[in-house]
């Protein structure tokens, strides 16, 4: 079965830093790009971040440039996304999701994880 | 930047009422746009890519359709199940997206 599942979400102070995980299983996971998605409570889907089925290429969105790192580790089925900096703004539930066709980079997103819930508060 | 706007922002309707939700975006972007279907407290699930291909294991009562920047989702009749959460999404961009502010879609 292709899945998704996401770990790491936390309450951090702001200021503070986070590491969110999102191991794959079902599928092989180098072959497609991958994207960090987040809904902050109540609101709608904002995308965060793509990284490329090698990982030799990163993009962020606005909010996310220079405070957030997605990577992955292909040998581990695994994609990351390393927080700094965090603010209460980006309270959220993150999502990994897959891009739907391999070797593509701006897609449809076909699989999604389960989520995980980050709180930024003092 | 792409902007997607989707309207309305909340729809009430009945079982059985056909259903149409607009995604409007602030500059063409040829059929590069999906649709996808949240409920409360879980992932989205895709619906619909490239404007109007209907993911496989999706209800034939679900259609899309538009290109440019207007695009529709439709609902022929809807179900129980369909009382949810709609997203739009654009993916023209090189290396980024964007989704509508969402649709909730409630009962009458």
């Amino acid at each position: 079965e292709v899945q998704l599942l996401e770990s790491g979400g936390d309450l951090v102070q702001p200021g503070g830093s986070l590491r969110l995980s999102c191991a794959a299983s079902g599928f092989t996971f180098s072959s497609y790009a991958m994207n960090w998605v987040r809904q902050a409570p109540g609101k709608g889907l904002e995308w965060v971040s793509v990284i490329t089925g090698s990982g030799d290429n990163t993009y962020y969105a606005d909010s996310a440039e220079g405070r957030f790192t997605i990577s992955r580790d292909n040998s581990k089925n695994t994609l990351y996304l390393q927080m700094n900096s965090l603010s209460v703004e980006d309270t959220a539930a993150y999502y990994c999701a897959r891009d739907f066709r391999p070797a593509t980079l701006a897609d449809a997103f076909d699989i999604w994880g389960q989520g995980t819930m980050v709180t930024v508060s003092s | 930047d792409i902007q997607m706007t989707q309207s309305p922002s909340t729809l009430s309707a009945s079982v059985g009422d056909r259903v149409t939700i607009t995604c409007r975006a602030s500059q063409s972007i040829s059929r590069w746009l999906a649709w996808y279907q949240q409920k409360p407290g879980k992932a989205p699930k895709l619906l619909i890519y490239e404007a109007s291909t209907v993911e496989r294991g999706v209800p034939s009562r679900f259609s899309g359709s538009g290109s440019g920047t207007e695009f529709n989702l439709t609902i022929s009749s809807l179900q129980p199940d369909d009382f949810a959460t709609y997203h739009c999404q654009q993916y023209n961009g090189l290396y980024s997206a964007t989704f509508g502010g969402g649709t909730k879609v409630e009962i009458k």
